[in-house]
């Protein structure tokens, strides 16, 4: 158990529709990352979140966004939802913002049909 | 950009065989070399770790180190088991973690 956790772990839903994963991080770290991971782009780096305010963005749709709370929790919104993203959504976290081990939670598997 | 680029599998090996797959790197600077596993149905797990070259990760009988030369960081275990059968992820991290694309690995008992 990385002590990193996310819900919920299955989420099925349509194309068009809106959903939020939510992700809470080790006790003690401030920096949240989220990762996608599909069969077809493998695991791709999204977004970081450093104590509340966005630190870096990758491979991150316009259609997708996130923010990190003050209690340090994250929450990633997908809308107007694409087979496409159909995906494992990780997310991850560390103590600080560079160079530090990141530690996984157990992912949310999105289905849209 | 920074990417990492590791061997095709998937690789199936026998209980006790040499395991060992392969890792090279591009990066500006040198950043941290890490390798992750992840087990059917489960997370990523960080498996080992190196931060400077020459240096070996170890954890659980497996080994890398951190080749400045060759930017490698090849994953070695001596005698593998059915419980390390998983995919094996090489990344480094410049600030967020660049994978490669993993590597499957099934060990037959």
């Amino acid at each position: 158990d990385s002590g990193v956790t996310q819900t919920p772990k299955h989420l099925i839903t349509a194309t068009g529709q809106r959903v939020t994963l939510r992700c809470s991080p080790r006790s003690g770290d401030l920096s949240v990352y989220w990762y996608q991971q599909s069969l077809d782009q493998g695991l791709q780096f999204l977004i970081q979140y450093y104590n509340g305010e966005e630190r870096a963005k990758g491979n991150i749709l316009e259609r997708f966004s996130a923010q990190q709370f003050p209690d340090l929790h994250s929450e990633l919104n997908l809308s107007s939802l694409e087979l496409g993203d159909s995906a494992l959504y990780f997310c991850a976290s560390s103590v600080g913002t560079e160079d530090y081990e990141q530690y996984f939670g157990p992912g949310t598997r999105l289905t849209v049909t | 950009g920074n990417s990492v680029t590791q061997m095709e599998g998937p690789v199936t090996l026998s209980e006790e065989a040499f395991l060992t797959i392969n890792c090279t790197y591009t990066a500006t600077g040198y950043p941290s070399l890490f390798w992750y596993v992840q087990y059917p149905g489960e997370g990523l797990q960080l498996l080992l770790k190196a931060t400077k070259a020459d240096d070996k990760g170890s954890n659980k009988g497996f080994e890398a180190t951190y080749r400045k030369e060759t930017t490698s960081f090849h994953l070695e275990k001596g005698s593998v088991q059915v419980s390390d059968s998983a995919v094996y992820f090489c990344a480094l991290n410049d600030y967020k973690l660049s994978f490669g694309a993993g590597t499957t690995v099934t060990v037959r008992a």
